[in-house]
């Protein structure tokens, strides 16, 4: 079946250090790849996704690849800041290609 | 345009107590889940909808029941409360593989 598998955290970094969180999945088919984050006390928000291979999705300075042949989507910022604290989530299409198969979720906490 | 809507936010239960979850959604989404967060567990699928009539199972059904009359609503029912089931909830929509989520309900069993 599918699934996902992301580094744990917590991670701790200095505010404008650069920040990598592996994610790699196994699947049938093609499925399309999400990260999601969420900040203390709220819901899930949509980050970025992709939909082919080679995909890049990027939104707020956050970058992630479709990587077929690895099968991973880590996800990247070259600059963090604190305000980039929460919890992200990686996550494909599973069920019907629709509700999301998710990773357990890697805390960030971004020091001034 | 609201999104999508849950209550309660809080919910105390004892043990073999019932309730409902609600969830409402505004942008006519097809498509509805509800999910559960445990700590170091991510989120897992509990049930989803591929519309009004239409309902089946995901990851973590049992001691669940869903449905769906309406495109807008999928409320989701406790039947026999369980301390298992303390979690948080998030009941989300889909539409073009992207989900919403509602803010969630934080449920303890006790």
């Amino acid at each position: 079946g599918n699934s996902v598998t992301q580094m744990e955290g917590p991670v701790t970094l200095s505010e404008e250090a650069f920040l990598t969180i592996n994610c790699t999945y196994t699947a049938t088919g093609y499925p399309s790849l999400f990260w999601y984050v969420q900040y203390p006390g709220e819901g899930l928000q949509l980050l970025l996704k992709a939909t082919k291979a080679d995909d890049k999705g990027s939104n707020k300075g956050f970058e992630a690849t479709y990587r077929k042949e690895t099968t991973s989507f880590h996800l990247e910022k070259g600059s963090v800041q604190v305000s980039d604290s929460a919890v992200y989530f990686c996550a494909l299409s599973g069920y019907s290609g629709y509700a999301l198969n998710f990773g357990k979720g890697t805390s960030l906490l971004v020091t001034p | 345009n609201a999104g999508v809507t849950q209550t309660p936010k809080f919910q105390v239960l004892k043990t073999g107590q019932s309730m409902t979850l609600q969830c409402a959604q505004d942008m006519n989404h097809e498509y509805m889940s509800w999910y559960r967060q445990d700590p170091g567990m991510g989120l897992r699928l509990i049930h989803y909808s591929v519309g009004a009539g239409i309902t089946d199972q995901g990851e973590v059904p049992n001691g669940y029941n869903v449905s769906r009359s309406t495109t807008e609503d999928f409320p989701l029912r406790l039947l026999s409360a369980a301390p298992s089931q303390t979690s948080v909830y998030f009941c989300a929509s889909s539409w073009a593989h992207e989900q919403f989520f509602g803010p969630g309900t934080r449920l303890t069993v006790l």
